[in-house]
């Protein structure tokens, strides 16, 4: 089954505890990007990624670090978590970035709170 | 600044009628247009999208959507609303030959019995 799988689904931790959101896509997609989802904001790109080793900041890439070194997993990292990052984050791929091809799939989201 | 409006927190309508969502954009050239629906508990998930051609695009579930290049909408339509059309809609845009897609803050569709 085509999917994207994001892990863990849930998560509370604390201020300044580094953690990493893993998300795995099996569809040999070449583009995938990170959103958080906040009430009344939609969702905001964080980070995307063209191909392997090829990553680039969206809107709201501040506190968040990616990595691409492999072309289905596409982690999401914070370094130094604070509460304004609690939110819902969702990992997306789609086959390539520019092309028509572009419509998304989606994991099924992780809801992240900081205390 | 490239932007998308989703102009209504939430829309509701008895089933079996017509339902309108609305999406207009501020984006340069000729972009993709797309909708998604998010249903309690899951990720978003593709409608359908405007690329080039025929102003009206058939999607997913019996959703259709009206593109109007003067006015910068991109209205989503179903004739015939159903109880589990109750969901939050996202409207989006990216710049053709970019790689940014921009989200509008969504529409929460409920549809009364």
């Amino acid at each position: 089954e085509a999917q994207v799988t994001q892990n863990p689904r849930y998560l509370i931790t604390v201020t300044g505890k580094k953690l990493t959101v893993t998300c795995s896509q099996n569809m040999n997609h070449e583009y995938m990007s990170w959103y958080r989802q906040d009430p009344g904001l939609g969702l905001r790109q964080i980070y995307y990624s063209m191909n392997v080793e090829v990553t680039d900041k969206g809107d709201v890439p501040e506190g968040y670090k990616v990595s691409r070194k492999e072309k289905r997993n596409f982690p999401l990292i914070l370094e130094s978590p604070s509460p304004n990052q609690t939110s819902l984050y969702f990992c997306a791929s789609s086959l390539d970035g520019r092309t028509a091809n572009t419509e998304a799939f989606f994991g099924q989201g992780t809801r992240l709170t900081v205390v | 600044a490239q932007s998308v409006a989703q102009p209504e927190d939430q829309v509701n309508v008895a089933e079996g009628n017509p339902l309108t969502v609305k999406c207009t954009y501020s984006v340069s050239g000729n972009p993709y247009l797309f909708w998604y629906v998010q249903y309690p508990n899951r990720g978003l998930q593709f409608l359908l999208k405007y690329i080039t051609g025929d102003n009206l695009v058939k999607g997913s579930y019996g959703f259709e959507a009206e593109f109007n290049k003067s006015q910068t909408s991109f209205h989503l339509k179903k004739p015939s609303a159903l109880v589990s059309d109750s969901a939050l809609y996202f409207c989006a845009v990216r710049e053709r030959g970019g790689f940014k897609t921009i989200f509008g803050a969504g529409t929460r569709l409920f549809v009364k019995a």
